[in-house]
């Protein structure tokens, strides 16, 4: 199966500080997500993006599929922005998508 | 109204007990998943249907049942409990193959 590596594994910043937070995958997808796990568990899908570059407020993303890597790009970072960021790449199909997510990268932004 | 429901979001019950855990969605997707999210926050696609059809079966013990009466509910039953099975369990859905939306969890504890 497709092997996920996010980095780096654990991040503080501070309030207004702005952060990349990186993605690799071992085989090609066709499909790739980012979510966001708050603090009471709830999984929040940021964005989809097998390739290319988008931008959602503060929050951007760029997935380079021929060199297997995405990159999710926080700019003046607030506290509600804690919480742990999930990479999951996978292979979709018109009826699916199989997506193995990263251990995820566990953002705290304090005061 | 929310997207993607389940009920319960809490579950405690005793080793050797049979409980269900329901899900549904009201995005008008096709598709529907279940996730096992562990203690170590690690998540792991399990079941996916599509217009009431199995899709994707992956490495699940047999006394895991998923069941799909329609397109907009996937239920998930579990036979014979054990403590392993202690974990927190997401239902998600979305269009074919497309982004995925999740539930707000169901934390189930086996004693």
């Amino acid at each position: 199966g497709i092997q996920v590596e996010q980095s780096p594994p654990d991040l503080i910043l501070q309030e207004g500080a702005n952060s990349t937070l990186r993605c690799n995958f071992s085989d090609s997808v066709n499909n790739l997500q980012w979510f966001h796990q708050n603090p009471w568990g709830q999984l929040i899908n940021l964005f989809y993006i097998p390739s290319g570059t988008k931008q959602n407020g503060r929050l951007s993303a760029t997935t380079v599929a021929t060199e297997r890597y995405s990159l999710l790009y926080i700019s003046s970072s607030q506290t509600t922005d804690s919480g742990v960021y999930f990479c999951a790449p996978g292979g979709a199909t018109g009826t699916a998508s199989k997506l193995t997510f990263g251990t995820g990268t566990r953002l705290q932004v304090t005061l | 109204d929310t997207a993607v429901s389940q009920t319960p979001k809490y579950l405690v019950t005793q080793m050797g007990n049979d409980k269900s855990i329901k899900c549904e969605q009201n995005l008008g997707h096709d598709t529907m998943y279940w996730y096992k999210q562990d203690s170590k926050k690690f998540l792991k696609i399990m079941f996916s249907y599509n217009n009431k059809e199995l899709i994707i079966n992956e490495t699940v013990p047999n006394r895991f049942s998923p069941k799909s009466p329609d397109k907009a509910h996937l239920n998930l039953h579990i036979n014979s409990l054990e403590l392993g099975d202690s974990a927190v369990y997401f239902c998600a859905s979305s269009q074919g193959g497309g982004s995925a939306f999740f539930g707000q969890g169901t934390r189930l504890t086996v004693v």
